[in-house]
């Protein structure tokens, strides 16, 4: 069964990077028809998709976030991770993996499954 | 300010059907059918119940459906139980550009 775990500080100050690994269990994350993905919860808002990443090194951005995301993948030890630079207390949230049916010979759009979650707090 | 509208909370009794709004734009969910709703209990991963506007995946009741007209998406719970209570979340697929947005989500109370 597949399973995703994210993990990383729960504490960043302001102006630092705030990273994150999603570890990856039950499957490859250099399957052909999968792709992998990062979104967030702010407190007391909507779900906000931050990127998607497939094996070869593909990436996709939320335009709004662009700026300051990075994701990327390493099928060696079955993890994709997330960087994001120059954090604010806006940035404050659950982070979420997530497995991302996207483009491919039949294409879609969902997130399946999906990992626990990791609270992320900015403040100095 | 979220890209998808959704009400903020609906409510319905044990039994009764609820449907929970998604309405986008000509850009997401009026020109795409890669709509997917999500149930999240606080606490735990939220899980996928309706994927390509109408599709449930194995193991999703079919209680829960997914319709959807012009810009807008609709998912429908049938037969309400206590366990429903949660929120919901619609996500389209948006363009090369934007790529995938959400709904702000709406929290179903079951009374």
């Amino acid at each position: 069964q597949l399973q995703l775990r994210e993990s990383g500080p729960g504490l960043v100050k302001p102006s630092e990077t705030l990273s994150l690994t999603c570890t990856v269990s039950g499957d490859s994350i250099g399957h052909t028809s999968y792709y992998w993905a990062w979104i967030r919860l702010p407190p007391g808002k909507g779900l906000e998709w931050i990127a998607t990443v497939y094996h070869s090194g593909s990436t996709y951005y939320n335009p709004s976030l662009k700026s300051r995301v990075t994701i990327s993948a390493d099928t060696t030890r079955s993890q994709f991770s997330l960087t994001l630079n120059s954090v604010t207390a806006a940035d404050t949230a659950l982070y979420f993996c997530a497995r991302h049916r996207f483009y491919g010979s039949v294409p879609s759009n969902w997130f399946d499954p999906w990992g626990q979650g990791t609270l992320v707090t900015v403040s100095s | 300010q979220s890209a998808l509208t959704q009400p903020r909370s609906v409510s319905g009794s044990p039994g009764q059907s609820v449907t929970i709004s998604c309405t986008g734009t000509t850009n997401d969910v009026g020109v795409y059918n890669f709509v997917s709703w999500y149930q999240h209990h606080p606490g735990k991963a939220p899980k996928l119940i309706i994927y390509d506007v109408t599709e449930r995946p194995s193991g999703v009741p079919d209680r829960f459906s997914g319709s959807k007209s012009g810009s807008t998406a609709s998912l429908t719970i049938s037969g309400l139980q206590a366990d429903d209570e949660a929120d919901y979340y619609c996500c389209s697929y948006a363009g090369s550009y934007t790529v995938v947005v959400f709904g702000g989500g709406t929290k179903l109370t079951v009374l």
